[in-house]
């Protein structure tokens, strides 16, 4: 198993170009989330899903757009890249089998992503 | 809103030599907390994870935390680090839930280890 994959891993972009960070995951996870890490400020997340085309605001979602149309697959979009967007970004999946407990998040080596 | 704060943001230490990196979160209700490692150029991996029960947990890699309610407290410590331990650890909180019971992570600023030789 793969485990999570993030597609690509290093991209430049100019300010007002757009592009979309691929997430996979082979563990067929219920639960999938998007995070940006920043110096200082350790992981904050952006949006998160909790299945085919449900998802969800997290912490810092301005600028950014997602979509879940394969249980797989998390996709996250930049329609206009902005400079404050610079960031490395991870990808996470978790199942789903109880309220009651915790079901643990794997992590995605990263996207590290340049805004100019 | 509960907040994560590590203390230090970097903390160099010597071969062999034990270390501890400080946790502390705010939060007036239960908590899962958790350790992860991010080793460089690579994703994040849980060292550890208090849900409940015993204060003293154990992870890999022959880390360990206490979680001390009093104090809001998830202090980590090695007794003795290899040159491997080299990494940046992260310090997070789960305590509230999104829809459909998604759990969302709260995670401190991060806490690089330097092992020197």
């Amino acid at each position: 198993n793969a485990g999570v994959t993030q597609t690509p891993k290093f991209r430049v972009l100019k300010t007002g170009q757009s592009m979309t960070l691929l997430c996979a995951q082979d563990m067929n996870h219920e639960y999938m989330y998007w995070y940006r890490q920043d110096p200082g400020m350790g992981l904050r997340l952006i949006h998160y899903s909790v299945g085919e085309g449900t998802t969800a605001k997290g912490e810092v979602p301005d600028g950014y757009n997602v979509s879940r149309l394969k249980k797989q697959n998390f996709l996250l979009g930049l329609e206009s890249a902005a400079p404050s967007q610079t960031s490395v970004y991870f990808c996470a999946s978790s199942t789903f089998r109880d309220y009651t407990i915790y079901n643990e998040q794997f992590f995605g080596p990263g996207t590290r992503l340049t805004v100019l | 809103a509960q907040s994560v704060t590590q203390l230090d943001s970097q903390v160099p230490v010597f071969e062999e030599a034990p270390v501890e990196l400080r946790c502390n979160y705010s939060s007036s209700v239960s908590v899962y907390l958790f350790w992860y490692v991010q080793y460089p150029n690579q994703g994040l991996q849980l060292l550890l994870k208090y849900l409940s029960g015993s204060t003293l947990v154990k992870g890999i890699n022959g880390f360990e935390a206490e979680f001390n309610k009093s104090q809001t407290s998830f202090h980590l410590r090695k007794p003795s680090v290899h040159i491997s331990d080299t990494a940046e650890y992260f310090c997070a909180v789960s305590v509230s839930r999104g829809i459909q019971g998604a759990q969302k992570l709260v995670f401190g600023q991060g806490t690089r280890l330097t092992i020197n030789p």
